[in-house]
């Protein structure tokens, strides 16, 4: 079945330490995006891709970073310099304009 | 700027009982729109989406939405509610982007609980 792949669902780093979250879909889709959630604040843009090789920040860029060297997988580095990176973070993609976003089903950052 | 306010936080109905999500969004042009559902600890899933056309939408499990330019607003119904709907919702405005794809706007979401 087609899907986006989040991995690790759960994932514990200490402060100072860069960390990889890993997306990877299969549904043949143009545009991926990362979003984080925190309680409350519903979910905010951190980066998207429209094509491979290209990316674009979004609302709350700072402190991370993205690659975009296949169609299939658009890795996200949370880095040290991130203030805050403990939340709940979700990859999704999209085809054409109309269609909305599938969305993974998220990996936990804990930052201890 | 895009903008989506979810006025309330939580809601609680029975079982059984019909439900009323509010949105409102603020958008210069004509908007795009969506509602997603989240259960805890997992991704979204879309519910229902508006582009043009009919201002009364259909989507899964029940659920519609109904589009209202004048009010700005796009508020979520169902007309009889089920203990699995219990969850966190979401409305969400967006826009084309040049060279495809679209972005998204989320509001601050709606946690539903159900009482049986």
């Amino acid at each position: 079945d087609g899907g986006i792949t989040q991995s690790p669902k759960y994932l514990f780093r200490k402060e100072g330490q860069n960390v990889t979250l890993s997306c990877e879909q299969n549904l043949n889709h143009d545009a991926m995006y990362w979003y984080r959630q925190d309680p409350g604040q519903g979910l905010r843009l951190i980066y998207y891709s429209q094509i491979v090789n290209d990316f674009q920040k979004g609302d709350i860029a700072e402190g991370y970073s993205v690659s975009r060297e296949k169609k299939e997988s658009f890795p996200l580095t949370v880095t040290s310099a991130q203030k805050n990176p403990t939340a709940f973070y979700l990859c999704a993609s999209s085809i054409g304009t109309t269609r909305g976003y599938t969305f993974g089903s998220g990996t936990r950052l804990t930052v201890v | 700027a895009q903008s989506v306010t979810q006025p309330d936080i939580h809601i609680t109905v029975s079982e059984g009982a019909s439900l009323e999500l509010r949105c409102n969004y603020s958008y210069g042009a004509t908007p795009y729109l969506f509602w997603y559902v989240q259960s805890p600890g997992q991704g979204l899933q879309l519910l229902l989406k508006y582009f043009s056309g009919d201002t009364l939408v259909q989507g899964i499990k029940g659920f519609e939405a109904e589009f209202k330019r004048s009010q700005s607003s796009f508020n979520l119904r169902k007309p009889s509610v089920h203990w699995s709907d219990a969850a966190e919702y979401f409305c969400a405005v967006g826009y084309i982007l040049t060279g495809g794809g679209n972005k998204l706007t989320f509001g601050t979401g709606t946690q539903l609980k159900v009482e049986l």
